[in-house]
């Protein structure tokens, strides 16, 4: 079964610091992966997408891929209480879907 | 991004009646539309892939003939809740991937139904 992993979290950072979400994928096939943000009450929102082996920066967000390691992360820099969401980390299936791990709670602090 | 509305973004019904949800894609055409269901502090469950011009697949466990889908046009998906149940409340998110080739998926703002 094709899984992607994230620590549920709450993960909490004070304001300014540096934010990192963490995933891992079963699926070697997979070859596009998506940081999407939830707020509460709220559908998700496409914030990152990556789909080779490296960094790709974002204003003060920034994606990285590790496909020999079967991960996934993503940094926020100078994070801000608006950042206080759900961080989902999806990875492409067959025909168009998305598997999503069951998402991060960041807290950021002020 | 692309965007993707949805209507109603809320809805009241009784137990026993039938809720139709609306999924657009409002810029681009989506042959593909996904329909999911979310509980209070759940992740997002797949419930079905919304195929225009044939048949919707469902996940296993969802119920076809309760969770009726229709992809009636390129850029119009519905999902038709039957015969609800207070259990069937839930926040309910459609999203389809961008024709771009890399699988980007836009949500649309979901639709919060509660069954009384």
């Amino acid at each position: 079964q094709k899984e992607v992993e994230q620590n549920s979290g709450p993960l909490s950072v004070p304001e300014g610091a540096i934010a990192s979400l963490n995933c891992t994928y079963s699926d070697r096939g997979s070859q596009s992966f998506f940081w999407y943000r939830q707020y509460s009450g709220k559908s998700p929102e496409l914030i990152m997408s990556i789909y080779s082996n490296g960094d790709k920066e974002d204003g003060r967000f920034t994606a990285q891929l590790n496909k020999a390691s079967q991960y996934v992360s993503l940094l926020i820099r100078d994070s801000q209480p608006s950042d206080s969401a759900t961080y989902l980390c999806a990875g492409d299936n067959a025909g168009n879907m998305l598997t999503f791990g069951g998402g991060t709670r960041l807290m950021v602090k002020p | 991004g692309a965007v993707v509305s949805q209507h109603p973004s809320w809805v009241i019904c009784k137990s026993g009646t039938s809720v139709k949800i609306e999924c657009r894609s409002l810029d681009f055409q989506a042959t593909t539309m996904f329909w999911y269901r979310q509980f209070p502090k759940q992740s997002l469950m797949l419930m079905a892939t919304s195929n225009e011009g044939s048949k919707a697949t469902y996940e296993q466990g969802v119920e076809k003939d309760k969770f009726l889908i229709n992809h009636a046009s390129l850029t119009l998906s519905t999902l038709t809740v039957t015969s609800a149940h207070p259990e069937d409340s839930s926040f309910y998110i459609c999203s389809a991937p961008t024709s771009g080739g890399r699988d980007e998926q836009y949500f649309g703002p979901g639709t919060r139904l509660t069954v009384t």
